[in-house]
């Protein structure tokens, strides 16, 4: 069975400051590791995925995020944030068998201080 | 990465109607998934749906409730029946890419009153 735990539900960083969303996972098989945003009114925007290549992605807008298995963690970084980030984050973990078997975490709001 | 089109993009209904979502893509699929996202939650997946069989159904959710149609590789709809105001969500048609990844469509906004 997998799981996906997003620590902190609401974040709020300084604009130009470092963005730290994460993320822990649980997997019985290598993990298949997604971030997606979710700007206000809109769908979800795939961010970034690990499928078991480089343990560091690179995503879209700047952010990027490292796959460690020793700590089972996925954080999403972006090293200066902007007004534009501000938007709700989602980590998603699948064992690449299916589409359907991606599990979402519970979203952690991103908030960008002027 | 498909483009993913969904009709209406926000509806208000009225309690014990139903409303019907559409969900295009432009490029032939084997599976749609259709997903919920209520108020402040994550997202849950309703059924996947194939063409030219009966969509899977997630644990807790019926086909009675649900009914989706899936009549051709780019096309599915997904109705939401004898709505209550526990319906209100926002309703998201995806496909998978390569590696599993979801791609998604801007979701369909459902408010009943």
């Amino acid at each position: 069975a997998q799981s996906v735990t997003q620590l902190g539900s609401h974040v709020s960083v300084s604009e130009g400051a470092l963005v730290l969303l994460r993320c822990n996972y649980s997997s019985s098989v290598p993990p298949y590791l997604f971030w997606y945003v979710q700007y206000p009114n809109q769908g979800l925007q795939l961010l970034l995925k690990y499928t078991s290549a480089a343990t560091l992605v690179k995503g879209i807008n700047g952010f990027e995020a490292e796959f460690k298995k020793s700590e089972t963690s996925f954080h999403l970084t972006k090293p200066s944030a902007h007004m534009r980030d501000a938007a709700e984050y989602f980590c998603a973990v699948s064992d690449g068998s299916s589409a359907s078997k991606i599990i979402f975490g519970s979203g952690t709001r991103l908030s960008i201080r002027p | 990465s498909a483009v993913i089109s969904q009709k209406p993009s926000r509806d208000i209904c009225q309690r014990g109607t139903s409303l019907t979502i559409q969900c295009q893509v432009d490029s032939q699929v084997t599976m749609m998934f259709w997903y919920r996202q209520q108020p402040g939650q994550s997202l849950t997946l309703i059924a996947t749906a194939n063409q030219g069989s009966e969509a899977t159904y997630e644990s807790g959710f019926v086909i009675d409730k649900f009914p989706i149609s899936r009549p051709n590789l780019t096309f599915s709809t997904l109705t939401v029946s004898n709505m209550s105001p526990e319906d209100s969500s926002i309703y998201l048609c995806s496909v998978a890419g390569v590696v599993g990844e979801l791609f998604f469509g801007e979701g369909s906004r459902l408010t009943v009153l």
